[in-house]
């Protein structure tokens, strides 16, 4: 079994839509909980960044962490179709961030 | 403008061939990373540095080889040992203070063995 478990997709909405993607994990020691976007043939690059349980939000996104389900979701309102492309949850246990462990990515399709 | 470079884009192989990536930070991060990534797979860790002449092996080391001479470079040697070794390559970098730190990604270079 992954230590993290995330469904590859791909997930295709039309545009305006509410887009939730999700993690679970097994390692109760994560703390840190991140989620990248990445497009096509591009590195990934930081979306949100949750420490602990709880709720964050940045404009269109949302994210959450349940430590005590050991599952952490991201929420996109009004998704539109520069949001195409592959997200990544990735967590550590570490305090400075080192030794990410990275779920499989979803692909995520918006259409307009 | 402060970032990460990866050097070639592209680059193929022939089997038997050692060949070296490059990754070049000018953020002053200490730490510096190597990931490899396959289709429906994510981003698995190869080695990790977190200062200058130090270095540790990920959770897929075998068949890779790396040094960190200077603390804005960090080259990744993929070796004949590694059985399959097509892949995208992903080099980060990240500051090493206390709490959280940001990791921090280069455009990668994609990988092929003819």
């Amino acid at each position: 079994q992954k230590e993290v478990e995330q469904d590859p997709g791909p997930l295709s909405v039309p545009e305006g839509a509410i887009v939730s993607l999700n993690c679970t994990y097994s390692n109760s020691a994560f703390q840190y909980f991140m989620w990248y976007r990445q497009y096509s043939r591009k590195g990934p690059e930081l979306l949100m960044y949750t420490y602990s349980s709880g709720n964050k939000e940045d404009g269109r996104f949302t994210a959450q962490v349940d430590k005590s389900s050991k599952y952490i979701s991201l929420f996109i309102r009004d998704s539109q179709p520069s949001d195409s492309a592959t997200y990544l949850c990735a967590m550590s246990a570490s305090r400075d961030g080192n030794k990410l462990v990275f779920g499989a990515g979803t692909i995520l399709r918006v259409k307009s | 403008d402060g970032g990460i470079t990866q050097s070639p884009k592209y680059l193929f192989r022939k089997e038997g061939q050692n060949v070296t990536l490059s990754c070049e930070q000018n953020l002053n991060h200490d730490a510096m990373y190597w990931y490899r990534q396959d289709p429906g797979q994510g981003l698995r860790l190869i080695y990790y540095s977190q200062i200058v002449n130090d270095f540790q092996k990920g959770d897929i080391a075998e068949g890779y080889s790396v040094s960190r001479e200077k603390k804005e470079s960090f080259p990744l040697t993929v070796t004949s040992a590694q059985k399959n070794p097509t892949a995208f390559y992903l080099c980060a970098s990240s500051r090493r203070d206390r709490g959280y730190n940001e990791q921090f990604f280069g455009p990668g270079t994609r990988l092929t063995v003819l």
